[in-house]
């Protein structure tokens, strides 16, 4: 398995524009979390999902975020519209099972809103 | 609330030395504390995990301490390398059961630096 496969690596936008990220998980794994990275608040997890279904989304910023999950190979999380503050680097991880299972990251999307 | 909070922000070791780095946790429902290990440029891949029914696990080079009654766990990396130079992230969680905490709740990082 390729592992976790985000897209794009990188993306730059300006302000106001709208963005979406992009994740697949491995093969098999029902668990799929967003986590977004800044030098300031370290890894935050935003939303998780099970089964394809949205489990908790408490720690999505603001309602300029949205994440969906239409089948058990593909996650967006869009931002619309986009600010600088939200520049950070966001990773995508997936597991298999709940509890004490290895999370596997993928190599995360570096965002920057100019 | 930051409910993990880890020490120091950064850290510079020697090579050939033992590079510590200290985790304390306020959820007394967490069960699960792994470590994970980042490298520029990369996602954080799991290095080493520990339950609390344990007080220590060693894999190789790296060992986890767990103290349960002072909430409070280290990684301890012996021999440490130039290779070892990453920055590392002690995390925790509890199974959700369906009830949403099955993410992990991560700690700001630690830095670590081997010189050579």
């Amino acid at each position: 398995d390729a592992g976790v496969i985000q897209s794009p690596r990188h993306e730059v936008t300006e302000m106001g524009q709208e963005v979406t990220l992009r994740c697949k998980p491995i093969s098999g794994h029902d668990y799929l979390f967003w986590y977004r990275q800044t030098m300031m608040r370290g890894l935050e997890l935003l939303i998780y999902f099970n089964n394809n279904v949205p489990i908790d989304d408490s720690g999505m910023p603001e309602d300029r975020f949205s994440a969906k999950m239409p089948n058990a190979s593909f996650s967006t999380l869009k931002i619309q519209p986009s600010e600088p503050r939200d520049s950070a680097v966001y990773f995508c991880a997936t597991k298999m099972g709940t509890g004490n299972t290895e999370a596997f990251f993928g190599q995360g999307t570096r965002l920057t809103v100019v | 609330q930051q409910q993990v909070k880890q020490s120091p922000q950064s850290l510079i070791v020697q090579k050939g030395g033992i590079s510590i780095i200290n985790c304390a946790y306020e959820n007394t429902a967490f069960d699960y504390f792994p470590w994970y290990q980042q490298f520029p440029g990369k996602g954080p891949a799991l290095l080493i995990a520990i339950r609390p029914d344990v007080s220590e696990k060693k894999e190789g080079r790296f060992t986890i301490s767990f103290n349960k009654s002072a909430k409070q766990f280290s990684l301890h990396i012996m021999d440490s390398q130039p290779g070892d130079s990453a920055t590392y992230f002690c995390a925790a969680s509890w199974p959700g059961a369906g009830g949403g905490a099955d993410g992990l709740t991560f700690g700001k990082g630690t830095h670590l630096i081997i010189q050579p």
